[in-house]
């Protein structure tokens, strides 16, 4: 079955620094990557996926990812941070055999003014 | 305008008390989820359904029951049997497309809180 690793609970910048969040998956079928954006009391919004084609794949607020097969990684990263990226993360994978999504832990993003 | 939408967005219940989460999606999409999220767990599924009146058990299903009578509709029951039901659930759906489902919309969540 299908499962993520998100490496750090919580991770820390300051405003303009690079943000960078990690994800490994396992996968016995080449997967569809995720990542999503969960402010306070709210749900889960998706912030970009890969499926198929290139691997690195470009989201919404200036985030970005890049699926390295290799490694089996996802990390997230935006080059410049800022106060309104405060968030959790979640990195999910879902595969072709299961038909349903698993998702990580997740990672607190905190931005220091 | 197409979405999610889940209520109440704060429920109380007492001890031994059933309630019931509402969901509803005007997306047409097939399949629908329940998940609880508890913090530093992430998200565990509780019960989907990829048709109408069919539903699988997810990873914690336990104390809880469903039903999908129509496919915009996937309402969730917290039951008695419930031991530890105070938590944040989410209702998600997805469409099928190539035989295969693809990102998952998410509601805004319901709070529960027991008492």
């Amino acid at each position: 079955a299908q499962s993520v690793t998100q490496l750090g609970s919580h991770v820390s910048v300051s405003e303009g620094a690079l943000v960078l969040l990690r994800c490994n998956y396992s996968s016995s079928v080449p997967p569809y990557l995720f990542w999503y954006v969960q402010y306070p009391n709210q749900g889960l919004q998706l912030l970009l996926k890969y499926t198929t084609g290139a691997t690195l794949v470009k989201g919404i607020n200036g985030f970005e990812a890049e699926f390295k097969k290799s490694e089996t990684s996802f990390h997230l990263t935006k080059p410049s941070a800022h106060m309104s990226d405060a968030a959790e993360y979640f990195c999910a994978v879902s595969d072709l055999n299961n038909n349903d999504m698993r998702f990580g832990a997740g990672t607190r993003l905190t931005v220091k003014p | 305008d197409g979405g999610i939408t889940q209520s109440p967005k704060y429920l109380f219940r007492k001890e031994g008390q059933n309630v019931t989460l509402s969901c509803e999606q005007n997306l047409n999409h097939d399949a629908m989820y329940w998940y609880r999220q508890d913090p530093g767990q992430g998200l565990r599924l509780i019960y989907y359904s990829q048709i109408v009146n069919d539903f699988q058990k997810g990873d914690i299903a336990e104390g809880y029951s469903v039903s999908r009578e129509k496919k915009e509709s996937f309402p969730l029951t917290v039951t008695s049997a419930q031991k530890n039901p105070t938590a944040f659930y989410l209702c998600a759906s997805s469409i099928l497309a190539g035989g295969r489902y693809n990102e998952q919309f998410f509601g805004p969540g319901t709070r529960l809180t027991v008492l």
